[in-house]
């Protein structure tokens, strides 16, 4: 069964600190994974996701078939970045989120 | 191009009542999912519809059920409210065609079950 597992539910580092925020996951197939970020009084919205490769707000996450992980990593952490922070897993037209981490960037 | 709508935005029910969520999705948009957001479980997949017909649906018991409509939107029915459903439940529409599909979710109803 698909799963998804963020160990830590509260992430506290302190501005221009690197942050990294825990994703792992089982599944047997070959998994399309995100990262979704919701903001203070914010909709849920998509950060970024494994296939683009890509860099948003500076965060970057790789996906690590071996150790079946997807972690999201900023080499400096922004007070703007103090949000909830889901990691999902996508197959046949469902996803499974995480419970979520909270990262809190102190100034 | 409007985001997906939610109504309403909060209610307040006691147990045993009934209760029936509506989502709007954006434009276009065939797919509607929903889910609900608690602190502790994080988001839990309720169930998914594409093109009115219910596709994908998560481990929720029978009370909790929804339809979709020929224009796309959705409603989600909760019968005999417990206290533990009481929680926050997102809508979220997509593409819904073959390959991954962004989900773009609304701002949620707030259920508050005394």
């Amino acid at each position: 069964a698909q799963r998804v597992t963020q160990p830590e539910k509260l992430l506290s580092v302190f501005k221009g600190a690197p942050v990294e925020l825990k994703c792992n996951y089982s599944y047997s197939g070959s998994p399309e994974l995100f990262w979704y970020v919701q903001y203070s009084r914010q909709r849920l919205q998509l950060l970024l996701r494994h296939i683009s490769r890509e860099s948003i707000k500076g965060f970057t996450a790789d996906l690590n078939k071996g150790e079946t992980s997807f972690h999201l990593k900023k080499p400096f952490a922004q007070e703007e970045d103090s949000a909830m922070y889901y990691c999902a897993l996508y197959n046949f037209n469902k996803f499974y989120f995480g419970s979520g981490t909270k990262l809190n960037v102190k100034p | 191009k409007a985001g997906v709508t939610q109504t309403p935005r909060y209610l307040i029910k006691t147990r045993g009542q009934q209760v029936t969520l509506s989502c709007s999705p954006i434009s276009g948009h065939r797919s509607v999912s929903w889910y609900q957001q608690t602190p502790g479980q994080g988001l839990q997949f309720l169930f998914e519809y594409f093109s009115e017909t219910q596709r994908n649906k998560g481990n929720f018991p029978g009370r909790f059920s929804g339809r979709q409509f020929s224009n796309s939107r959705s409603e989600m029915n909760v019968s005999t409210l417990e206290l533990g459903d009481s929680a926050l439940y997102l809508c979220a529409s997509g593409w819904g065609g073959i390959g991954v599909n962004e989900q773009f979710f609304g701002p949620g109803t707030r259920l508050t079950v005394l």
